[in-house]
């Protein structure tokens, strides 16, 4: 079974208006959730992370994502895009009861920003 | 402070050989992780170590892949006869501890693999 799922492969957005990359997840416990960012060429980078505190977590380059326990969701968001988030996406779950101490990766999702 | 180095960072061999991938994690941290990232695809775990031991080689592709960590610190991913099928970007990652909930993984740029 697909633990965790990015609904979009690619997703498409002009600068200043809102981005939308969605993600669910399956876990049978209590499952840490975060997305990284993966640049050309660059290496994976942490953007933010739910570990059951606050449920609307906030990162960096004013990126957020809201835990949804009941949807199984962790969409993660931002009001206005730059073209310098055009990126690659990552949502990952980590949940040692099942899944050990690897984190799981969703398959992507491909942000390009438009001038 | 430095971050997880991996080298060299573009390797190309040809069907059959043997290579040999190095990770350098953040000083102090404990847990190494290395993870396979095929094309158009996900980051998938191979295998991680607490200190000097293998904790969990479950993804571990077959017997051709073998990772040491002989005293704690750099880990070294070796592939036997390699296959075209290997071709991908492995990736390192570090954490002070075991990573599970509160923790986070940190990685470095990848060594981006081609068999010919």
């Amino acid at each position: 079974a697909q633990s965790v799922t990015q609904l979009d492969s690619h997703v498409s957005v002009s600068e200043g208006t809102p981005v939308l990359l969605r993600c669910n997840y399956s876990s049978s416990y209590s499952p840490s959730l975060f997305w990284y960012v993966q640049h050309p060429n660059k290496g994976l980078q942490l953007l933010l992370k739910y570990t059951s505190a606050a449920t609307l977590v906030k990162g960096i380059n004013g990126f957020e994502a809201e835990f949804k326990k009941s949807e199984t969701s962790f969409h993660l968001t931002k009001p206005s895009a730059h073209m310098s988030d055009a990126a690659e996406y990552f949502c990952v779950v980590s949940d040692p009861e099942e899944y050990g101490n690897k984190l799981v990766f969703g398959a992507g999702t491909i942000l390009r920003v438009k001038s | 402070g430095a971050g997880v180095s991996q080298t060299p960072s573009n390797k190309v061999t040809e069907k059959g050989k043997y290579v040999e991938l190095r990770c350098d994690p953040i000083s102090g941290h404990t847990a190494l992780y290395w993870y396979r990232q095929s094309l158009g695809q996900g980051p998938e775990f191979l295998i991680y170590f607490q200190g000097t031991g293998a904790a969990d080689d479950s993804g571990l592709p077959n017997d051709r892949f073998f990772a040491v960590r002989p005293e704690g610190s750099v880990s070294t991913l070796k592939i036997q006869r390699t296959e075209r099928g290997d071709s991908a970007v492995y990736l390192c990652a570090s954490s002070p501890t075991l990573a599970g909930r509160n923790n986070e993984q940190f990685f470095g740029p990848g060594t981006r693999l081609t068999v010919l």
